[in-house]
């Protein structure tokens, strides 16, 4: 079983739809990481949250520590949002390497 | 502007042959990785350096090396004793330590094709 896992895999959405993707981990974080990786491959960090909730935009991303479980939500969601969004963590104790998921390819088609 | 270079975006070998990817930044991080991507799959650490003239094996390190002389340089070979090497490497460099996670940068990528 991977440390990291998201759901879905795979998603397509009409755009203007709300979206989620959900993240959940089962090893003690000292943070998790959303990141987002377009078809040239260069990836962008979005959030890095270690409590609480982060909007930037039409990007909210939450943590619940206890239930070690994140998610990331785009509202009104766009074509140009179709990427592939990752999850990841920084395991406490492994210093400031980080462990994946395995992403979730976002499809927003007009 | 502060920023990670990976060069080629796309690099073509023979198989037998070693190549060498290169990754170099401008942002005064201590750390820098290497990461291997392969369809469908998490990235995946090959190695990371914490500090110039040193650095460890990450998950997948047979049949790669690497050096680091240099703060700013992070160069990756890809020997022939690495089985399948066709994947796309992403470099990634941060502080080390407790503020690490803040300042996690990210290069845009090689593409690597074995011929």
């Amino acid at each position: 079983k991977n440390e990291v896992e998201q759901s879905p895999q795979n998603l397509t959405a009409q755009e203007g739809e709300f979206i989620t993707i959900n993240c959940s981990y089962s090893v003690g974080i000292s943070a998790l990481h959303w990141l987002q990786q377009h078809p040239g491959g260069g990836i962008v960090s979005l959030f890095m949250l270690s409590s609480g909730k982060k909007k930037h935009g039409r990007l909210i991303a939450t943590i619940n520590i206890q239930e070690k479980h994140s998610s990331l939500h785009i509202t009104a969601s766009h074509p140009r949002d179709s990427a592939v969004y990752i999850c990841a963590v920084s395991l406490r104790g492994s210093g400031s390497r980080l462990t994946f998921g395995e992403g979730t390819q976002l499809t927003v088609n007009p | 502007d502060g920023g990670i270079t990976q060069s080629p975006k796309y690099l073509f070998r023979k198989e037998g042959q070693n190549v060498t990817l290169s990754c170099e930044q401008n942002l005064n991080h201590d750390a820098m990785y290497w990461y291997r991507q392969d369809p469908g799959q998490g990235l995946r650490l090959i190695y990371y350096s914490q500090i110039v003239n040193d650095f460890q094996k990450g998950d997948i390190a047979e049949g790669y090396s690497v050096s680091r002389e240099k703060k700013e340089s992070f160069p990756l070979t890809v020997t022939s004793a690495q089985k399948n090497p066709t994947a796309f490497y992403l470099c990634a460099s941060s502080p080390w330590g407790q503020g690490a996670a803040y300042g996690y940068t990210f290069g845009s990528g090689t593409r690597l094709t074995v011929v």
